[in-house]
Parts: structure tokens; C-alpha cells; sequence
């Protein structure tokens, strides 16, 4: 049972343009979101978070957009660089700092010169 | 300080071995974590500590035997692997606070002949 979902495991984006990555979760305890941004034989990058008594996060190129009644999150990246080629994670947690996170299955950003 | 160190960052190791992964963090967090992953899944968790004291062992198998030392410092024992026990090993650490990032370090290659 998936409890934060990724649904597109790809996207290509122009340089310039904006980034759109989703993410869905099941789990009505969660209460902090998070992207992570991931690059080959690296650990993840913490990029921005949100709490579930927000429905928006900013924070430079990068915002986190939260629908509670839809159980969604949406990062957008604007302007997409080439740097921001990256696995991007979706992460959600319940309660204390020291819940695990569960992630998403990740959406691989390629952002094309 | 604001950095996850891991050491090492690539191991190779028989199946009758016995190694150890180590992490270090000094950003004063006391909660720490070692996660799994295998190429192209998000991380896994495999255990959580909180002040110094094992609070979740996510159903890992014996061969895996985490220690934590003291504050700073997280190591993963390992012992009798298989080859399917090859993956990158995260180590990530937050503040006990809720909604706190965690923040990773970039992993130790593992790769069980």
C-alpha cells in the first residue's frame, strides 16, 4: 500500500519554463511535506517543506503548493535551469521530528538546454 | 556544520565478511536514521535512533546490527550479507521536533560478492 505517490516517473521541461512535480498521499496523519531533490550517487537534498497548516511554501525558484481536501502537493520549479536535472522525491511524515519519512517513488526532472 | 558525513563511500565485501558503515553528524541532532536503497526506489527505512536509544526497527534481518555510539555518530554493522543486500546506505539525522528536515548524507556504496 503506497501511501505517497508519485504517478509520473518522468518529466522534460524547456530551460526557462516551469517545472510542475506532483505528489498524492493517502495517509490523513500526515501533517509535514517534503521534496528532496536527488542526483546520482548522492543522498538526497532537502529543497523545501510544508506543513499541513499551510497551503503554500516559497522559497526562491521553488514553491510547494497543498490541497489538504485532495490529498496533493505540487512543487513548481520557475525557471527550470539544467542544474535542476534530478530524481525529485516527495516525502510526508506524521507527528514528531523523529517519524520516518515514507517517500514517493520519485520523478526524474530533465530540463533541456 | 551542516553536513552528513559517511564513511566509506564505496564498499565491497564477501558474503562470510564483516563490515562496518559509519555517520557522523555536529548539528547537534538527536535523532538519526539508515536507510536502503536500491536503483531507481526511493529510500527505505531501516532504523531510527532517538536520543541514543533504538525507537523503530523497521523488520530488519540480524545481519544488519546498528549502533549508536553517542551523539554524533551512527554505525551499521553487517555481517553475513547476501548479494541482494547491495544498494546505496543513507544515514540522515534531524532535530526530535516536529516537521524537521532531515537532512542525508551521500551514502555508502555497497555492493555483496
Amino acid at each position: 500500500d503506497q501511501q505517497v505517490k508519485q504517478n509520473s516517473p518522468s518529466l522534460s521541461v524547456q530551460e526557462g519554463r516551469i517545472s510542475i512535480l506532483n505528489c498524492d498521499y493517502t495517509n490523513s496523519m500526515f501533517d509535514y511535506f517534503l521534496w528532496y531533490k536527488k542526483y546520482p550517487a548522492e543522498g538526497p537534498t532537502f529543497l523545501i517543506s510544508i506543513s499541513s497548516i499551510k497551503d503554500k511554501n516559497e522559497d526562491g525558484r521553488f514553491t510547494v503548493f497543498l490541497n489538504k481536501s485532495a490529498k496533493h502537493l505540487s512543487l513548481h520549479i520557475v525557471p527550470s535551469q539544467p542544474g535542476d536535472s534530478a530524481v525529485y522525491f516527495c516525502a510526508a511524515s506524521a507527528g514528531s521530528g523523529n517519524t520516518p519519512l515514507v517517500f514517493g517513488k520519485g520523478t526524474r526532472l530533465s530540463v533541456i538546454a | 556544520d551542516t553536513e552528513v558525513t559517511q564513511t566509506p563511500k564505496h564498499l565491497v565485501m564477501g558474503m562470510t565478511n564483516k563490515k562496518s558503515l559509519k555517520c557522523e553528524q555536529h548539528m547537534g541532532h538527536r535523532a538519526m536514521y539508515w536507510y536502503k536503497q536500491k536503483a531507481k526506489k526511493p529510500p527505505e527505512l531501516m532504523f531510527v535512533y532517538s536520543y541514543e536509544k533504538l525507537s523503530i526497527n523497521e523488520s530488519v534481518p540480524s545481519r544488519f546490527s546498528p549502533e549508536c555510539p553517542n551523539s554524533s555518530l551512527l554505525n551499521l554493522h553487517l555481517h553475513a550479507l547476501q548479494p541482494e543486500d547491495s544498494a546505496l546506505y543513507l544515514c540522515a539525522s534531524s532535530q526530535v521536533l516536529e516537521g524537521s528536515e532531515q537532512f542525508f548524507g551521500p551514502g555508502t556504496r555497497l555492493t555483496v560478492l
